[in-house]
């Protein structure tokens, strides 16, 4: 049971490139959800699904696209990347979008945009 | 809006000691609060998490949290520190209602250091 996975674990950018950053979770989860870190501002909710084919935006959404097209996998695109970009980004799932549920994080993507 | 505050950017504490990691809260509705764990570059580790019930709650590697429903407040503690609980240490509330139902919101984070 790998849990939640993420990768790459590292990559820069160029201003203007796009990458996907790939999540998966092995324990069936209906909520998936992506987060940056920045220091001294805790994590913010970035895009989050509630099932497959659901997903919708969190507190700062621009500049990212999801989809989820399968219960284990739910990617996070950057369409044009841009320096305000660099950060690090977790995946969590839970089991459903429920606030008693526990939210469970990947090892995370350290991005920096040049 | 849900929000959670942790009051202290950085806590040292000798080994041995007692610790106290702060945490308040401002929620509509039931509060749902968590404790995380993030050692260095790492991803977050769930410590333990307040539901209902009891206000004393125990987690993993020895934590308990105190939740005071008149101070608005969920203090992370553990009697005796040691140098391996150095980390930085999550609060958060999950949504309850609404729109914004099981989003997750997060205090900036304490870094704890522990010295032997």
């Amino acid at each position: 049971n790998a849990g939640v996975t993420q990768t790459p674990k590292f990559q820069v950018l160029k201003t203007g490139q796009s990458m996907t950053l790939q999540c998966a979770q092995d324990m069936n989860h209906e909520y998936m959800s992506w987060y940056r870190q920045d220091p001294g501002m805790g994590l913010r909710l970035i895009h989050y699904s509630v099932g497959a084919g659901i997903t919708d935006q969190g507190e700062v959404p621009n500049g990212y696209n999801v989809s989820r097209s399968t219960t284990e996998d739910f990617p996070l695109r950057l369409l044009s990347a841009a320096p305000s970009q660099t950060s690090v980004y977790f995946c969590a799932s839970s089991n459903r979008n429920r606030a008693t549920d526990t939210q469970y994080f990947g090892p995370g993507t350290r991005l920096t945009v040049l | 809006a849900q929000s959670v505050a942790q009051p202290e950017d950085q806590v040292n504490v000798a080994e041995g000691n007692p610790l106290t990691v702060k945490c308040t809260y401002s929620v509509s509705g039931n509060p749902y609060l968590f404790w995380y764990v993030q050692y260095p570059n790492r991803g977050l580790q769930f410590l333990l998490k307040y539901i209902t019930g009891d206000n004393l709650v125990k987690g993993s590697y020895g934590f308990e949290a105190e939740f005071n429903k008149s101070q608005t407040s969920f203090h992370l503690k553990k009697p005796s520190a040691l140098v391996s609980d150095s980390a930085l240490y999550f609060c958060a509330v999950r949504d309850g209602r609404g729109s914004t139902l099981g989003r997750l919101y997060f205090g900036r984070g304490t870094q704890l250091t522990v010295w032997p």
